[in-house]
């Protein structure tokens, strides 16, 4: 089955600490993206990456990083810079952009304790 | 599941009834528009788009209307089922940043049997 898969599920880390989200397709998209999701909140753009080896920042770039090494991953990490990283992370992956219909994960829920 | 959308806006409607879900967009240049349905723990998955060429599309079921002139979105679903329970958000992007939707804050819809 062809789709987008994040792992994992959910994920807790201590304070200071760096947390790497993964974000793997099988669906030979181009372009890549995570956001961020809140409680009453829409999803805000974090990094996206339209080819491999390429990324920019979103409008919440700010205490996160990505690698896009290959066509397939396209790996958030959380470092302790990142003032408040609990939330609902969602990778998506398209052809080339977000003008086409984009395939979400089912997310990984970060828990700072 | 997730606590997205602890104060969103809510519709109830009883099963068989007719849904509108609206949204306001901001961007007047925004030309390409998005509703996805959000299920709690889940990723958002994709129902419709339309293209500010357009002032309506239909899919199976749902409809979306588009009033460029008050920047306003609309998503009709018809004979709504328990199975359409989700929150709804519509997205808005422009040619000018291809790979960035502007979601909005989302409305949650409960059917009643």
């Amino acid at each position: 089955d062809g789709g987008i898969t994040q792992s994992p599920k959910y994920l807790f880390r201590k304070e200071g600490q760096n947390v790497t989200l993964s974000c793997e397709q099988n669906l030979n998209h181009d372009a890549m993206y995570w956001y961020r999701q809140d409680p009453g909140q829409g999803l805000r753009l974090i990094y996206y990456s339209q080819i491999v080896n390429d990324f920019q920042k979103g409008d919440i770039a700010e205490g996160y990083s990505v690698s896009r090494e290959k066509k397939e991953s396209f790996p958030l990490t959380v470092t302790s810079a990142q003032k408040n990283p609990t939330a609902f992370y969602l990778c998506a992956s398209s052809l080339d952009s977000m003008r086409t219909e984009a395939f979400f994960g089912q997310g990984t829920r970060l828990t700072v304790v | 599941g997730e606590s997205v959308g602890l104060h969103l806006p809510t519709l109830s409607v009883q099963e068989g009834d007719n849904s509108i879900i609206n949204c306001a967009y901001s961007n007047s240049a925004s030309d390409y528009f998005i509703w996805y349905k959000q299920e709690s723990g889940k990723g958002p998955q994709f129902i419709i788009d339309i293209r500010s060429n357009m002032d309506k599309r239909q899919g199976q079921r749902v409809t979306v209307l588009l009033n460029k002139t008050v920047k306003h979105l609309s998503l009709q679903i018809a004979a709504t089922q328990p199975g359409d329970s989700a929150v709804y958000f519509c997205a808005e992007n422009y040619a000018g940043t291809a790979s960035k939707l502007t979601f909005g804050t989302g409305t949650r819809l409960q059917v009643t049997l």
